[in-house]
């Protein structure tokens, strides 16, 4: 139940795009299509952005969108805007038929 | 409308006990895993506990096996976590999130607002 592995923070300006990396292992990441990622700004809940690696839930921005590579999984933002900035967590089923969480990414906008 | 609404958080001592509930409304919940996941101050989030919808397999973040009890009561719509012998380091925002699952989908859908329990002395 090791938790998987993000950059604690990136950064970028208004109109570019960012990456978020969530690394884990084959039994996790690598072994599902079950990666998700939230979106948690200061002192609310956390907000579904992508769901099973690359889809959108209604409601949410196309220019957030997901991938997975191996046992890495990617978040892009493009077009970044200030209300962007937020907290950003991982997270992936595992084979012990329980969800784990990525140590979270903190994004500022520039 | 889909709400979850989290109660009974509170400062607890170090041992003591503390039962968390979550409301549910705006879904049929009895159709749907729940979980329980937290924040430490200033960490990031931690699953804690789940449970399937009538509540026949329950599963527990190690840190918290033997010592928390999810369950739910379908006809009230609600959901509990029972806390026992609490430690500084159960000191989180507990969130009460639903989760949806199916062959080629597991995500958490909608999270509530959160209830804070503090185990200090």
């Amino acid at each position: 139940q090791s938790a998987l592995t993000q950059p604690a923070s990136v950064s970028g300006s208004p109109g570019q795009s960012i990456t978020i990396s969530c690394t884990g292992t084959s039994s996790d990441v690598g072994g599902y299509n079950y990666v998700s990622w939230y979106q948690q700004h200061p002192g609310k809940a956390p907000k579904l952005m992508i769901y099973d690696v690359s889809n959108r839930p209604s409601g949410v921005s196309n220019r957030f969108s997901g991938s997975k590579s191996g046992n890495t999984a990617s978040l892009t933002i493009s077009g970044l805007q200030a209300e962007d900035e937020a907290d950003y967590y991982c997270s992936s089923y595992t084979s012990s038929s329980t969800p784990v969480f990525g140590g979270g990414t903190k994004l500022t906008v520039l | 409308e889909v709400q979850l609404v989290e109660s009974g958080g509170g400062l607890v001592q170090p041992g003591g006990s503390l039962r968390l509930s979550c409301a549910a409304s705006g879904f049929t919940f009895s159709s749907y895993w729940m979980s329980w996941v937290r924040q430490a101050p200033g960490k990031g989030l931690e699953w804690v506990a789940n449970i399937k919808q009538d509540g026949s397999e329950k599963y527990y973040v190690d840190s918290v096996k033997g010592r928390f009890t999810i369950s739910r009561d379908n006809a009230k719509n609600s959901l509990y976590l029972q806390m026992n012998s609490l430690r500084a380091e159960d000191t989180a925002v507990y969130y009460c999130a639903r989760e949806f699952q199916a062959i080629t989908a597991y995500y958490f859908d909608y999270w509530g607002q959160g209830t804070l329990v503090t185990v200090s002395s």
